[in-house]
């Protein structure tokens, strides 16, 4: 079965511009939650969306943002971005709430 | 609020030699519980999780886990290190069954030939 994906890999982008992640969950599995990792503050949760509806929302400021589609898929979207959302950000699936099975996130660089 | 506490930055151990990872948490109610190793690079890896049953709890590559209550722990182990489980690992808890898991800071696991 295949894992977690996610694209782009990697992203350079420029302060005040905006981005979208996408991730492809395990086949099967309707939650999909995100998560940001940086140095500083490690890995923070961001979101949690189940059969397209938001379930759980973490700390963050409204520029985070995120949608899941009916076949399970998610994006997220970061608008008006600033140095600080330089991270990596990685993307989980489940079937339940138990046990959450990551992709290998994207690299952001905020520039 | 919920949290974890990873006490280690850094854990150093010889080939051969068993390994402990430190994890205490806080949490109201009954806590699931979580490791995953993360490599350079890479995403998180799912080791193993307690949520209710026998306090030791077997995971991936040989890797255990004891649930303490009283001490609010849940502290990894593994009776012989490997040169290739060098890598971060996190503890992470989710206290409310809300999907939203808690991460400690991390703890590098170095194995020395």
């Amino acid at each position: 079965k295949a894992g977690v994906t996610q694209t782009p890999r990697y992203l350079i982008k420029t302060r005040g511009q905006q981005v979208t992640l996408s991730c492809s969950p395990i086949s099967g599995h309707r939650s999909v939650s995100w998560y940001q990792q940086t140095p500083g503050q490690g890995l923070q949760f961001l979101f949690e969306y189940f059969s397209e509806t938001q379930r759980n929302k973490g700390n963050f400021p409204g520029r985070f943002s995120g949608r899941q589609f009916s076949n399970s898929r998610s994006e997220m979207n970061v608008s008006t971005l600033e140095l600080g959302d330089s991270a990596l950000y990685l993307c989980a699936s489940s079937r339940t709430k138990e046990t959450q099975y990551f992709g290998p996130g994207t690299r952001l660089l905020v520039l | 609020a919920q949290s974890v506490a990873q006490p280690e930055d850094q854990v150093n151990v010889a080939e051969g030699n068993p390994l402990t990872v430190k994890c205490t948490y806080s949490v109201s109610g009954n806590p699931y519980l979580f490791w995953y190793v993360q490599y350079p690079n890479r995403g998180l890896q799912f080791l193993l999780k307690y949520i209710t049953g026998d306090n030791l709890v077997k995971g991936s590559y040989g890797f255990e886990a004891e649930f303490n209550k009283s001490q609010t722990s849940f502290h990894l182990k593994k009776p012989s290190a490997l040169v290739s489980d060098s890598a971060l690992y996190f503890c992470a808890v989710d206290g409310s069954n809300t999907g939203k898991l808690i991460f400690g800071q991390g703890t590098t696991l170095q194995v020395k030939p």
